[in-house]
């Protein structure tokens, strides 16, 4: 069970616009920026959006992050074939125990 | 270019040690301001943050995990350890190391900032007798 809630399967056709979303609570997302990533098959998780809604250079401007209260969303637009790929949300958690990464549970994106 | 490097044996027996060895190239583990660390991934399940470690600082460890995980570092080297002790089946998984950098006007060194930008390609490992 992940701590931060993320749904299992979207998908979309080519040029669709499809969001996938990221659900936490108040020690995780509630208090610090989320962070996304995209693992294509066989491949290693590649950065795609950093504190809530940044592009690391070379992310198309597809790609956008946005995060309110305890919920983070990755919505992609325009959508291509080659975005086919599981999806990560991630963040700190502050627990008491001391803080520690938290990833969700990742959405596999088809494309139609 | 950075570059992260994972390496080790693809298999280790039951109720022994893991060990895997991360070596950066392009930066600077000792002279950075960057977080390292380790994740892993199961066969056909999601990711799993291991531990992150900032060299001049803390190390923060998955709370299921610490009883078992180890790091060290190697300056001369430039490269730093995983060792998981008393390995079963449910560790088997691709090991992949990430250094984890901050956003531009962040202070240095607050873990709340840092993100995982640069990883390795990742390691197979097999916990089987």
């Amino acid at each position: 069970q992940s701590v931060l809630t993320q749904p299992p399967s979207a998908s979309g056709t080519p040029g669709q616009r499809v969001a996938i979303s990221c659900s936490g609570g108040i020690s995780n997302i509630g208090s610090n920026t989320v962070h996304w990533y995209q693992q294509l098959p066989g491949t290693a998780p590649k950065l795609l959006i950093y504190s809530n809604d940044q592009r690391p250079s070379g992310v198309p401007d597809r790609f956008s992050g946005s995060k309110s209260g305890t919920s983070a969303s990755l919505a992609i637009s325009g959508l291509r074939s080659e975005d086919e790929a599981d999806y990560y949300c991630a963040t700190w958690d502050d627990r008491l125990k001391g803080p520690d990464v938290v990833f969700g549970g990742g959405t596999k994106l088809t494309v139609l | 270019q950075l570059q992260l490097q994972e390496s080790g044996p693809g298999l280790v027996k039951p109720s022994e040690t893991l060990s895997l060895i991360c070596t950066v190239s392009g930066d600077s583990i000792s002279n950075s301001t960057y977080y390292w660390g380790w994740i892993r991934q199961p066969p056909g399940k999601g990711l799993e943050w291991i531990a992150s470690f900032y060299y001049s600082g803390n190390t923060y460890y998955n709370p299921s995990l610490k009883s078992r995980v180890a790091i060290s570092v190697d300056t001369a080297q430039n490269r730093f350890s995983l060792q998981l002790s008393s390995v079963t089946a449910a560790d088997t998984a691709v090991y992949y190391c990430a250094r984890h950098s901050y956003p531009r006007g962040a202070t240095p060194g607050l873990y709340y900032y840092y993100f995982m930008d640069v990883w390795g390609k990742g390691t197979t490992v097999t916990v089987s007798s």
